[in-house]
């Protein structure tokens, strides 16, 4: 089954300790992203990428950071500088069509949570 | 700036009755995509549907049915006869047509379906 798969679905961490959330997918897409969800808000863009060995900051991108060295593969670290990691992680693809949108397909998420 | 709203926070119906989602949104550009996406309490968001700013004719997939406006820029969702299994949050989101196809997701609305 085609689809997108996050680990671990919850984790634990330390102040002070980095952390890496997997996200990989087998959709073939071009595009992945990561959103942060904290409770009662919508999602918020962490990063984005188009293209292998290329990505963009998103809208909250101060504390995190990204690779994608693989097309399939696209890792969040969370850093120690990150002020408030608490909250849940969502990581999505989807195609890229020049002048369409398609819809991003999501995985179920990491819940992260900082001791 | 684009922007999407939300503005109920939480609604809940008894079982059978109907109840529509709404959603409003700002954008200076004439091309874009609008979404809805369902969350249920597992966490992984579920695509729902697409619309491209073209397209106001409204539609209808099972007992779900979407109202576009260019006119009051809104995007509502209708559920018709809701059942247990609607009970979610409920995601507005609003894409440029092209570029970094960014999401902008509203607050999300949190549908509770009463037995």
């Amino acid at each position: 089954d085609g689809g997108i798969t996050q680990s671990p679905k919850y984790l634990f961490r330390k102040e002070g300790q980095n952390v890496t959330l997997s996200c990989e997918q087998n959709l073939n897409h071009d595009a992945m992203y990561w959103y942060r969800q904290d409770p009662g808000q919508g999602l918020r863009l962490i990063y984005y990428s188009q293209i292998v060995n290329d990505f963009q900051k998103g809208d909250i991108a101060e504390g995190y950071s990204v690779s994608r060295e693989k097309k399939e593969s696209f890792p969040l670290t969370v850093t120690s500088a990150q002020k408030n990691p608490t909250a849940f992680y969502l990581c999505a693809s989807s195609e890229l069509r020049g002048q369409v949108t398609d819809e991003q397909f999501f995985g179920p998420g990491t819940r992260l949570t900082v001791l | 700036a684009q922007k999407v709203t939300q503005a109920q926070t939480e609604i809940s119906v008894v079982e059978k009755e109907d109840v529509t989602l709404d959603c409003v949104y700002e954008t200076r550009d004439t091309t874009y995509y609008l979404f809805w996406y369902k969350q249920p309490p597992s966490g992984e968001l579920v695509f729902l549907i697409r619309r491209n700013s073209f397209d106001e004719q409204n539609e209808i997939s099972g007992r779900y049915s979407w109202n576009f406006q260019k006119s009051t820029s809104s995007f509502n969702f209708t559920i018709t006869a809701s059942q247990v299994v609607d009970s979610a949050v409920y995601f507005c989101a609003l894409s440029e047509a092209w570029g970094t196809y960014k999401y902008i997701f509203g607050t999300g609305t949190r549908l509770k379906v009463l037995a």
